[in-house]
């Protein structure tokens, strides 16, 4: 079976330092990452998907099969990136499987 | 279409009464889920449905619990005999579903249940 782990429940960073969220997930196959984020009072919406290898509001995430990992990066964080974010992982045309989350907080 | 809409928004009820909710996904999208969230956790897959089928549901789905699609439109899930350990936010989900998996979900604002 399918699972995604996010080891940190909260990352507090200052403003224009970089943050890294961590994910690893366990699946035998080629699976399909996601990371997913939700505003406060907000509803959860997708940020990226690791097969467009976009960059969305200055974030990127390589999927490193190796290490099993798809970790969400951005150099400088602003304010407005403070929020919950999930990695969440899909076999092809499976369903989603979301990890704990990692709440951003990102101070002035 | 203004997304994926889900009613009601808040809904409190006592202990072992029945409760049903409804979600409207986006008409284009073939593809409906129902995950719960409770606090401090990500969303828990409960079942999906492409068109009308119910494709898989989860272990976590008590026969309490029962989601339909009728007409491949909007679905609904009811849980029976409610139980404290019921509360949470019951969040729907759609999307497409064709050749190209890699499609993400529209979800929508959940419907936050509170069994008293």
């Amino acid at each position: 079976a399918q699972r995604v782990t996010q080891p940190e429940k909260l990352l507090s960073v200052f403003k224009g330092a970089p943050v890294e969220l961590k994910c690893n997930y366990s699946y035998s196959g080629s699976p399909e990452l996601f990371w997913y984020v939700q505003y406060s009072r907000q509803r959860l919406q997708l940020l990226l998907r690791h097969i467009s290898r976009e960059s969305i509001k200055g974030f990127t995430a390589d999927l490193n099969k190796g290490e099993t990992s798809f970790h969400l990066k951005k150099p400088f964080a602003q304010e407005e990136d403070s929020a919950m974010y999930y990695c969440a992982l899909r076999p092809a045309g499976n369903k989603l499987t979301f990890g704990g989350g990692t709440r951003v907080l990102v101070k002035p | 279409d203004t997304g994926v809409s889900q009613n009601p928004r808040h809904k409190i009820t006592k202990r072992g009464q029945n409760v049903t909710f409804r979600c409207d996904p986006i008409s284009e999208h073939n593809r409906l889920y129902w995950y719960r969230q409770t606090l401090g956790q990500g969303p828990e897959f409960l079942t999906y449905f492409q068109n009308e089928a119910q494709l898989e549901k989860s272990r976590l789905l008590s026969d309490r619990f029962s989601a339909e699609r009728p007409k491949g439109s909007f679905s609904t899930l009811e849980i029976q005999r409610t139980e404290q350990g019921d509360s949470a936010m019951y969040l729907c989900a759609s999307s497409p579903f064709t050749g190209d998996h890699n499609y993400g979900y529209t979800f929508g604002s959940g419907t936050r249940l509170t069994v008293v």
